[in-house]
């Protein structure tokens, strides 16, 4: 069955910190990687996301993810986190299914940043 | 753009009492429409998608069900309430031909 973990429920971090969230994911066919952030009292949004090419993807606010299939991984990463970035952070794989996708996610990472 | 209205936006109820909570979309045809469970520490627990009208797919056996009586509507219900049934319901759709999914702006659910 289809199933997305991700390493860390909690990670408290000081400003300009580096960040790299993990998550794997178990699907054996071809698959859309996703990264959805909410912050406190806002809808879920997307950070970033990976379709094909370029394993290495850039998203917004200085977020970028690396897709390594061998790994059946997508881990997110940050240089240098800010207190701004305090947020859950949900890792997503979309499988193709008959007739639609079918999105799974991760439990979440909640992160803090202290100032 | 396409936009989610979820209500009521929180709803405090007995167990053993129905449920009904409504999904409407703007702005798209045919897509593809989810509901998610979301507590704290769990994630989001897809429990049902549905690619077109009368069509659902339910991923988790529980005290639910959900319908799409019109392509831009999707309704999550229950017959009767349990205690476990509290928490965070989030509607979601993809676009047909897309693969990012948007989110409403959810219901708070409190089983009494």
């Amino acid at each position: 069955a289809q199933s997305v973990s991700q390493h860390n429920h909690h990670v408290i971090l000081s400003e300009a910190a580096s960040l790299e969230l993990g998550c794997n994911y178990s699907y054996g066919g071809t698959v859309n990687l996703f990264w959805y952030v909410q912050y406190p009292g806002q809808h879920l949004q997307l950070l970033l996301k990976y379709f094909s090419g370029d394993p290495l993807v850039k998203g917004i606010k200085g977020f970028e993810a690396e897709f390594i299939k061998s790994k059946f991984s997508f881990n997110l990463r940050k240089p240098s986190v800010q207190w701004s970035d305090t947020a859950e952070y949900f890792c997503a794989v979309n499988a193709l299914r008959t007739g639609g996708f079918k999105t799974i996610f991760g439990a979440g990472t909640r992160l803090f940043v202290k100032a | 753009s396409q936009t989610i209205h979820q209500w009521p936006a929180t709803l405090v109820q007995p167990v053993g009492s129905p449920l009904s909570l409504e999904c409407t979309v703007e702005g798209t045809s045919n897509p593809n429409l989810y509901w998610y469970r979301q507590a704290a520490g769990r994630g989001l627990q897809l429990l049902f998608y549905s690619v077109g009208i009368g069509q659902i797919s339910s991923e988790v056996p529980q005290n639910l069900s959900a319908s799409r009586p019109q392509d831009r509507q999707f309704i999550l219900s229950s017959k009767k309430l349990l205690l476990s049934d509290s928490g965070f319901y989030l509607c979601a759709l993809i676009q047909q031909g897309g693969y990012e999914q948007y989110f409403g702006p959810g219901t708070r659910l409190t089983v009494t």
